[in-house]
């Protein structure tokens, strides 16, 4: 059965410093595989997707991610965090039946 | 701009009644799909719908209904036989069954 595990539910960051979200899966195929963002009471929305044609993914607002299938993981990037980037992050995975992760809480610091 | 409409933004409900969540879309996309959200859950798939007066059980259906008879509308409908109704319920579409989904902002329902 397919899976989505996001390491960390929690991460927080100071204002200009990296980030990293982490997000591994489990798939017996070559999954599609996306991020979303979600600020308070809203909808998400779609940061970047996970096609074949590149590993190394850009997406909206400076954000990126890596597919590395040796170890079945799909970590969500930025160079530079800025505090608009403060929201939830989903990790998900599938076709139709899409498995979302529990999300990871990024907190900016000024 | 094409989108997704979910209606209303909140709403509230004595338990034991029936109520109808709304979705509408204008992106022609022919899929459909409910999530419920609950803190520390993520989302969790209710129903989805490939294509119109289709539709599938996604992970918890119990004690929900939806139908799917234009391809712009899915309406969830949370019934009395739901345990646990009050969450956060998002509507979302795609083109195909592997392209990007299209989020709603969402309704909260609460019942008491």
């Amino acid at each position: 059965a397919q899976s989505v595990t996001q390491l960390d539910s929690h991460v927080s960051v100071s204002e200009g410093t990296p980030v990293l979200l982490r997000c591994n899966y489990s798939s017996s195929y070559s999954p599609s595989l996306f991020w979303y963002v979600q600020h308070p009471n809203k909808g998400l929305q779609l940061l970047l997707k996970y096609t074949s044609a590149a590993t190394l993914v850009k997406g909206i607002n400076g954000f990126e991610a890596e597919f590395k299938k040796s170890e079945t993981s799909f970590h969500l990037t930025k160079p530079s965090a800025h505090m608009s980037d403060a929201a939830e992050y989903f990790c998900t995975s599938g076709t139709y039946k899409y498995i979302f992760g529990t999300g990871t809480r990024l907190k900016v610091l000024a | 701009d094409g989108g997704i409409t979910q209606s209303p933004k909140y709403l509230f409900r004595k338990e034991g009644q029936n109520v109808t969540l709304s979705c509408e879309q204008n992106l022609n996309h022919d899929a459909m799909y409910w999530y419920r959200q609950d803190p520390g859950q993520g989302l969790r798939l209710i129903y989805y719908s490939q294509i119109v007066n289709d539709f599938q059980k996604g992970d918890i259906a119990e004690g929900y209904s939806v139908s799917r008879e234009k391809k712009e509308s899915f309406p969830l409908t949370v019934t009395s036989a739901q345990k646990n109704p009050t969450a956060f319920y998002l509507c979302a579409s795609s083109k195909t069954g592997n392209s990007p989904l299209h989020f709603g902002n969402g309704t909260r329902l609460t019942v008491t």
